[in-house]
């Protein structure tokens, strides 16, 4: 991917409830991989999820899934019944042959 | 596990300095990456590598160059540190998976670099 955007630089959710990161991509490449990464406050990049430009199906993982519109160039990231532990930031990326480039991220904090 | 190992976790720097970051994989994958983290700009890709003495720009190349020598070994050089080069940086490496595509990333810990 040439570009991913992440146009919410900060989200609150109530725990249990389910809660959608957005994230865009632009890339002429026919064939990429989409990612999302978790990075708590202790700085580690923790790999959620991934989506093949070729697969036909949304990936899930269990509480995270990605949905995933091709024509429409999103790879949104939805996190079913938030937890307290999800209170992080979040990374959308994308590549293809070495290239992985990230958003700038969401900052997500769950209220108890 | 996958480990990815950078050498330093803080690092202080004057200006000018030459500055060494170095990033240790050990488990035999192509892709390694830099990257530096700032608050706001998410993380940005300076150089990546797909292989051994392979490397290429990534979007913010200036002022940084490196090294590949060795499969698992990818170190970033700042030939002249800037204060403006103050910043967390991250190293990653993936493997190359079917039909050509990035496998997910595995990253280091971080390098918080100061430059004074």
């Amino acid at each position: 991917a040439q570009k991913i955007t992440q146009t919410q630089p900060g989200m609150f959710v109530q725990e249990k409830e389910a809660v959608t990161l957005d994230c865009t991509y632009d890339t002429s490449d026919p064939s990429y991989g989409l990612f999302w990464y978790k990075q708590p406050s202790s700085g580690e990049m923790i790999f959620l999820i991934y989506q093949g430009s070729y697969d036909q199906q949304n990936a899930t993982e269990g509480r995270y899934s990605l949905n995933f519109q091709k024509a429409r160039k999103s790879a949104n990231l939805v996190i079913s019944a938030s937890q307290l532990g999800d209170s992080a930031m979040y990374f959308c990326s994308g590549g293809n042959t070495g290239k992985l480039i990230f958003g700038q991220g969401t900052t997500l904090q769950v209220k108890p | 596990d996958v480990k990815v190992t950078q050498s330093s976790r803080y690092l202080v720097k004057r200006t000018g300095e030459k500055v060494f970051l170095e990033c240790v994989q050990d488990m035999d994958h192509e892709n390694m990456f830099w990257y530096r983290q700032d608050p706001g700009l998410g993380l940005r890709l300076i150089y990546f590598s797909y292989d051994v003495k392979m490397k290429e720009k990534g979007d913010i190349p200036e002022g940084y160059s490196v090294s590949r020598e060795k499969k698992e070994r990818f170190s970033l050089i700042l030939e002249s540190a800037s204060t403006n080069q103050t910043s967390m940086y991250l190293c990653a490496s993936s493997l190359i998976g079917a039909e050509g595509l990035d496998t997910e990333a595995f990253f280091g810990q971080g390098t918080r670099l100061t430059v004074v």
